[in-house]
């Protein structure tokens, strides 16, 4: 079963728009990451935020975090069409450093 | 590029079959994991191993099985394959077995189960 969950599915925004995708998970973590996926390709970490962190930033990412919720976000702002993948999140577990995704987020920029 | 390679990109086989996946970790890097995404399933973790000796096992099929190498590298196998085992198969390592450390993920081996 999936830890986390990603909204939407899928996003289609125009380039110079913001992205914005959302995780859900169900159990306590010690972190989150983001991770980004090419079409067919290997995943590419983007991010990773601790649970005593809610907000961090890199570059045009900006991820929150809120353990409450057990949520957190991803921001892409002023997005380019290089920007269009799969983007999933992922939670640790303390057992082994193995990760649990979600489904995540296909985002698709059209020039 | 990761620094993660893994071999063969693509491998096309029958069903009742076995087939062995490769996987060489970045330089340095010695925990290695597998994982396998399907369209149905997503991504899942398959096994994870730290310096040749198992650290962690997922939704592993008892038809698959893995091990590390002095060397670092990794190998998973396959057997008895099904249609249902066709899937895109990454590898990944990190620096060590803490969750703190990102992982770095190969670009894949695609499996098609025929």
């Amino acid at each position: 079963s999936q830890q986390g969950e990603e909204d939407p599915q899928a996003l289609s925004i125009q380039e110079g728009e913001n992205a914005t995708m959302n995780c859900s998970y169900k159990t306590s973590i010690n972190n989150l990451q983001w991770y980004r996926q090419n079409s067919g390709r290997g995943l590419v970490h983007l991010i990773l935020i601790r649970s005593n962190e809610r907000e961090k930033h890199s570059g045009r990412l900006r991820v929150t975090l809120d353990t409450s919720k057990k949520s957190s976000s991803l921001l892409i702002t002023a997005s380019r069409a290089a920007d269009t993948a799969s983007y999933f999140c992922a939670t640790g577990n303390n057992a082994g450093n193995m990760l649990t995704f979600g489904g995540g987020t296909r985002l698709m920029v059209k020039p | 590029d990761s620094g993660v390679t893994q071999t063969p990109k693509h491998l096309i086989t029958a069903t009742g079959q076995r087939v062995t996946l490769r996987c060489s970790p970045r330089s340095g890097d010695l925990s290695v994991y597998w994982y396998q995404q399907s369209l149905d399933q997503g991504l899942q973790f398959l096994i994870q191993y730290y310096n040749g000796e198992e650290r962690a096992k997922g939704n592993i099929l008892e038809r698959f099985s893995a091990q590390q190498f002095p060397d670092l590298h990794s190998e998973l196998n396959l057997s008895s394959l099904e249609l249902g085992d066709s899937a895109l198969y990454f590898c990944a390592s990190s620096v060590a077995t803490s969750e703190f450390y990102e992982q770095y993920f190969g670009p894949g081996t695609r499996l098609t189960v025929t």
